[in-house]
């Protein structure tokens, strides 16, 4: 079975912070697709990143990071400088690429104060 | 890019209406979508899988009678909340499978529900 583990419900910052927020997740299968989004208050799903298990590179875009590692089953994403824009519950997700079946961590609602 | 649009974004009905929400992929074709569910500060739960032309595939607990899905052509799937209760009330959020790069789900803007 597919699982997704983000053990940090709530993090709160101070703006110009880094801030790390963890994913840790489960399964058997060999070939899986790792997701993070980003939900704004109004709801909708952002995009951020998808990354396939055969990419263990890790990957920058602008104030944001991935960082996938196999051994430890963790694809954990860092903000650096927060912002108070990134405030918001960010959520990780795996995906069996057979049927698109998406699974949901719980999310980590981040507050980040001016 | 990719665009999956629904409607309504929010609805408000009565104890034992029914209520119709539509996912519409707006420039590709989604032979697959999805439903997922969002209760108030809780993650996202599959409901169920759609397919165009099949009937669709519901997640253990989910109850097929009660929540109607169709899924009529490539770009339209609806979720149908039958005899709805205030237990319903949440935020409903569908996705597309890109069937040109099937490793692509694009979500949809979700639909809050609210019954009274």
């Amino acid at each position: 079975a597919q699982k997704v583990t983000q053990a940090q419900t709530e993090i709160s910052v101070v703006e110009k912070e880094d801030v790390t927020l963890d994913c840790v997740y489960e399964t058997r299968d060999t070939t899986y697709y790792l997701f993070w989004y980003k939900q704004p208050p109004s709801g909708e799903l952002v995009f951020l990143i998808r990354r396939n298990s055969f990419d263990e590179q890790n990957e920058i875009s602008g104030r944001y990071s991935w960082n996938f590692q196999k051994s430890t089953s963790s694809f954990n994403f860092t903000i650096t400088a927060s912002q108070v824009v990134d405030s918001a519950v960010y959520f990780c997700a795996l995906s069996d690429p057979r049927n698109n079946d998406m699974r949901f961590g719980a999310g980590t609602r981040l507050t980040v104060k001016p | 890019g990719a665009v999956v649009s629904q409607h309504p974004s929010w609805v408000i009905c009565k104890s034992g209406t029914s209520v119709k929400i539509e996912c519409r992929s707006l420039d590709f074709q989604a032979t697959t979508m999805f439903w997922y569910r969002q209760f108030p500060k809780q993650s996202l739960m599959l409901m169920a899988t759609s397919n165009e032309g099949s009937k669709a595939t519901y997640e253990q607990g989910v109850e097929k009678d009660k929540f109607l899905i169709n899924h009529a052509s490539l770009t339209l799937s609806t979720l149908t909340v039958t005899s709805a209760h205030p237990e319903d009330s949440s935020f409903y959020i569908c996705s597309a499978r890109d069937d040109m790069v099937l490793y692509e789900q694009y979500f949809g803007p979700g639909t809050r529900l609210t019954v009274t």
